[in-house]
């Protein structure tokens, strides 16, 4: 079935790069996002990609797409304490959005 | 409006009441999914509304729960007899199209006493 799978836990120090990394399961996804939360906070669309891409970059935000492997990162350059949250990996499988359960990112000081 | 609004932000009931979440989505949107989140994990699909008519009621966990979008806009999901099992963060969220990125209210905690 279709699946989205992420490591749970990152901790970083302050000033460097982080990167999350997500594996999926469904070939025919169209799009894959990246979302964060904060604590008590709704989910923030932080970035997404088309399928046929390999790499899209925003400020700060890099995301990488091997689709042959079904994975996909996210590398946040210069990580500031407010990075902290948790990120979640979605891919739009059959229109309902497949999750993973996010990675909880800890920017020490 | 700017964004997705839901209301009320908090909600605390007993055991056994009904409960009413309203959704106000980003104006033009024409899908509109219902989302619940527990401590710890990702968003477990609900529903999902195109228009005025639910295109995917699956995730829907039993008839106590039931959710209408009568004009295609504004929706209300309707908890019956309420559990403690219930108790979880209800999200919105609206996108405009079935490829476009899906955008977030803030959500209602919903407890259950």
């Amino acid at each position: 079935g279709e699946d989205v799978e992420q490591s749970l836990f990152l901790s970083v120090r302050e000033g460097d790069s982080s990167v999350i990394n997500c594996t999926y399961t469904d070939s025919s996804s169209t799009y894959l996002y990246w979302y964060k939360q904060e604590p008590g906070a709704g989910l923030q669309l932080l970035t997404y990609i088309f399928s046929n891409m390999d790499m899209k970059q925003d400020q700060r935000l890099t995301v990488l797409l091997n689709k042959k492997d079904k994975h996909l990162s996210l590398r946040i350059a210069d990580t500031q304490t407010g990075d902290s949250a948790i990120y979640f990996c979605a891919e739009s499988g059959n229109r309902k959005l497949i999750w993973g359960l996010g990675t909880s990112l800890a920017v020490n000081p | 409006g700017a964004g997705v609004s839901q209301t009320p932000s908090n909600k605390v009931t007993e055991k056994g009441k009904y409960v009413e979440l309203r959704c106000d989505p980003i104006s033009g949107h024409t899908a509109l999914y219902w989302y619940r989140q527990s401590l710890g994990q990702g968003p477990e699909f609900l529903i999902y509304f195109q228009g005025t008519g639910a295109a995917d009621d699956s995730g829907l966990p039993n008839d106590r729960f039931f959710a209408v979008r009568p004009e295609g806009s504004v929706s209300t999901l309707k908890i019956q007899r309420t559990e403690r099992g219930d108790s979880a963060v209800y999200l919105c969220a609206s996108r405009l199209g079935v490829n476009s990125p899906l955008h977030f209210g803030n959500g209602t905690r919903l407890t259950v006493t």
